[in-house]
C-alpha cells in the first residue's frame, strides 16, 4: 500500500492567516493526489481533485500544488467555517488511501 | 440532485455480519460510467478506503479487508451493498458509501462525491 502522510496533524491558526498542509506519498503518485475537508459529525467534502483542480463551488482561497510525491494544500486567507480537519487521498494504486488528517483549529 | 444514504444495524456482536445498503437518488447506478464505494472511519481517527465497484460488477478492496468483505449491487439498480464477516471491536466506525467520479483527462484519477451522511456501527459483546 502507498502510504500517506500528512503534516503537521494538528495547528492552530487565525481567521485571515494563510495555512498549508503537506502531504507526502511513500512513492510517485503522480498528481493522483485529492483533498478533502472534514468538519464534525459530518461526511468529508472534495476540494482538489488531481493534484490542484478545484472542485466545483470551493472557494478560491483553497489551491492544490505539488507532483511526485509532494503536495500541499494552501488555504489563505483562513475563515471560521475552514476550521476543519483536512485529509489527502492517492487514487493512483489500489486501495486508494488516506492522509491521518490534519486538524486546523482557532 | 444525487444523494446517497446508508442504511443497516447500528449494533453488532462479535463474529457477525455487518450489512450496509446505500441508496442512490437522483440516478441510476447503472446509467452512469461511475464507480461506487464504501470508506470507513473509526471514531476519533482517519479515513479508510474500504472498496469500490463498478455496476458491470468489477470490484477493487482493501486488501487489509479483501478476505472479509464482499461490496455488490443489489438488483433494483438503486441500492449497492457492503457486506464485512466476522466483525471484531475493530471494525466499529462511521461508514460512508459514495460516488466515485473519474478525472477525463488523467486516466485513473479518481475522488469520492457525493458522499452519504455515514452510519455508525459498533461492534460490541
Amino acid at each position: 500500500d502507498i502510504q500517506m502522510t500528512q503534516s503537521p496533524s494538528s495547528l492552530s491558526a487565525s481567521v485571515g492567516d494563510r495555512v498549508t498542509i503537506t502531504c507526502r506519498a511513500s512513492q510517485s503518485i503522480s498528481s493522483y493526489l485529492n483533498w478533502y475537508q472534514q468538519k464534525p459529525g459530518k461526511a468529508p467534502k472534495i476540494l482538489i481533485y488531481a493534484a490542484s483542480s478545484l472542485q466545483s463551488g470551493v472557494p478560491s482561497r483553497f489551491s492544490g500544488s505539488g507532483s511526485g510525491t509532494d503536495y500541499t494544500l494552501t488555504i489563505v486567507s483562513l475563515q471560521h467555517e475552514d476550521f476543519a480537519t483536512y485529509y489527502c487521498q492517492q487514487s493512483y494504486t489500489v486501495p486508494h488511501t488516506f492522509g491521518q488528517g490534519t486538524k486546523v483549529e482557532i | 440532485q444525487l444523494q446517497l444514504q446508508e442504511s443497516g444495524p447500528g449494533l453488532l456482536k462479535p463474529s457477525e455480519t455487518l450489512s450496509l445498503n446505500c441508496t442512490v437518488s437522483g440516478v441510476s447506478i447503472s446509467s452512469t460510467d461511475d464507480y461506487w464505494g464504501w470508506i470507513r472511519q473509526p471514531p476519533g481517527q482517519g479515513l479508510e478506503w474500504i472498496g469500490i465497484i463498478y455496476y458491470g460488477g468489477s470490484t477493487y478492496y482493501n486488501p487489509s479487508l479483501k478476505s472479509r468483505v464482499t461490496i455488490s449491487v443489489v438488483t433494483s439498480e438503486k441500492q449497492f451493498s457492503l457486506r464485512l464477516r466476522s466483525v471484531t471491536a475493530a471494525d466499529t466506525a462511521v461508514y460512508y458509501c459514495a460516488r466515485v467520479i473519474q478525472h477525463q483527462l488523467l486516466y485513473g484519477a479518481s475522488w469520492f462525491d457525493p458522499w452519504g451522511q455515514g452510519t455508525l456501527v459498533t461492534v460490541s459483546s
